[in-house]
């Protein structure tokens, strides 16, 4: 039972144009969200995060949006740069229950951005 | 003066054997995390531990056992090998304990049991 979905397994984009990737959740008890950036045979870096009582977070060329009616939030990279070729995660994580504090992984998006 | 680091970065075994992959963070952060990544590549959460609490994702086989001799360090423990434990593992550590809060990865560890 997925909890954090990224229906889209690759992505390919030209440098300079605007990246979206998505996920979807279906927990609402998640209240924090975050994306990582994945290069092959490294772990998961830190990019950008949001709480549930925002719907904009941005830095620099990154913008995290959350619709928390559609349970929805997405990544936006503008503009694409051929160094943002990696695998990304959406991340869930919540306040709340046991497992607090634990992030809940999507299965990641591979985005290739071309020259 | 990486933040969070793994050894060995590649660990190659035999069924049966037991091995032990070890992770320190300098960040000071009170929560460590072992985390597996499967042949799918999903990423899911083994141990969450900190000081107080150590807490286990129920569908992890008790061949698995952190340890922690200090805050700094969360050791993973994994006793008779078996091939489906192939796979890379994550440590990761977070500032707070219990709550949301962002994690910071190490390099992974890529385990294949032969």
């Amino acid at each position: 039972d997925q909890q954090v979905k990224q229906n889209s397994p690759s992505l390919s984009v030209q440098e300079g144009r605007i990246s979206i990737l998505n996920c979807d959740y279906t927990n609402s008890m998640f209240d924090y969200f975050l994306w990582y950036k994945k290069y092959p045979a490294e772990g998961p870096t830190f990019l950008i995060s949001i709480s549930s009582i925002k719907d904009k977070n941005e830095d620099g060329r990154f913008t995290v949006f959350l619709n928390k009616s559609a349970k929805h939030l997405s990544l936006h990279i503008v503009p694409s740069q051929p160094g943002d070729s990696a695998v990304y995660f959406c991340a869930a994580t919540s306040n709340y229950g046991g497992s607090q504090g634990n992030l809940i992984f999507g299965k990641g998006t591979k985005l290739s951005v071309k020259p | 003066d990486t933040a969070v680091s793994q050894t060995p970065k590649y660990l190659v075994t035999q069924m049966g054997n037991d091995k032990s992959i070890k992770c320190e963070q300098n960040l000071g952060h009170d929560t460590m995390y072992w985390y597996k990544q499967d042949s799918k590549k999903f990423l899911k959460i083994m141990f969450s531990y900190n000081n107080k609490e150590l807490i286990i994702n129920e569908t992890v086989p008790n061949r698995f056992s952190p340890k922690s001799p200090d805050k700094a360090h969360l050791n993973l423990h994994i006793n008779s090998l078996e091939l489906g434990d192939s796979a890379v593992y994550f440590c990761a550590s977070s500032l707070l304990a219990g709550g949301p809060d962002t994690q910071y990865f190490g390099p992974g560890t890529r385990l294949t049991v032969l």
